[in-house]
């Protein structure tokens, strides 16, 4: 089992509405990232969050916006979003966040995204 | 120009074969480090392996081998006596210092599907 948990595991919306992503670890992690993946593509890096502070948008459109409530917590909310956006959206955690110290990043199972 | 480069798209074969997934990484950092990731079609993307580049050490865990070269800067990873479990995608990733923070490059993925 994933120590980094994420829910839903699927969902489907409208491109009117407004959801969120839940991802959740207990591994006392200081660093959290969102990431999206494309069929048969790897992932792609979307936010870092480091000691609860976005230190990273990789130029991301504001109809994600990220948010971490605590070291445990990163929330990805959902608006207006288009069809290209459906996805495997991972979410993941690691140790260390500082030159030297590339920890290894442990994801989550995802959340399969689906805009119709 | 940092990158990763997974050349076996796909690879297909009949379980107890012995299997080798390529990747070539590019990189002028002289601080950098190599990881594999498995993606079972469940969706998560599990931790296999890290390595340092100052560790050029090969390692063994059970049925999987790595072999890290400098010299031709690759990080490769052999399943031996396969087996149908192991059918999933691969990704091999170059983790660096960059911008600011630990980036994960990914290669774009060997899918193995190993039959009965």
């Amino acid at each position: 089992d994933t120590e980094v948990t994420q829910t839903p595991k699927h969902l489907v919306m409208g491109m009117t509405n407004k959801k969120s992503l839940k991802c959740e670890q207990h591994m006392g992690h200081r660093a959290m990232y969102w990431y999206k993946q494309k069929a048969k593509k790897p992932p792609e890096l979307m936010f870092v969050y480091s000691y609860e502070k976005l230190s990273i948008n990789e130029s991301v459109p504001s109809r994600f916006s990220p948010e971490c409530p605590n070291s445990s917590l990163l929330n990805l909310h959902l608006h207006a979003l288009q069809p290209e956006d459906s996805a495997l959206y991972l979410c993941a955690s690691s140790q260390k966040d500082r030159p030297g110290g590339n920890s290894p990043l442990h994801f989550g199972n995802g959340t399969r995204l689906t805009v119709t | 120009a940092q990158k990763v480069t997974q050349a076996q798209t796909e690879i297909s074969v009949v379980e107890k074969e012995d299997v080798t997934l390529d990747c070539v990484y590019e990189t002028r950092d002289t601080t950098y480090y190599l990881f594999w990731y498995k993606q079972p079609p469940s969706g998560e993307l599990v931790f296999l392996i890290r390595r340092n580049s100052f560790d050029e050490q090969n390692e063994i865990s059970g049925r999987y081998s790595w072999n890290f070269q400098k010299s031709t800067s690759s990080f490769n990873f052999t399943i031996t006596a396969s087996q149908v479990v192991d059918s999933a995608v691969y990704f091999c990733a170059l983790g660096v210092f960059s911008g600011g923070y630990n980036k994960l490059i990914f290669g774009a993925g060997t899918r193995l599907a190993v039959h009965p």
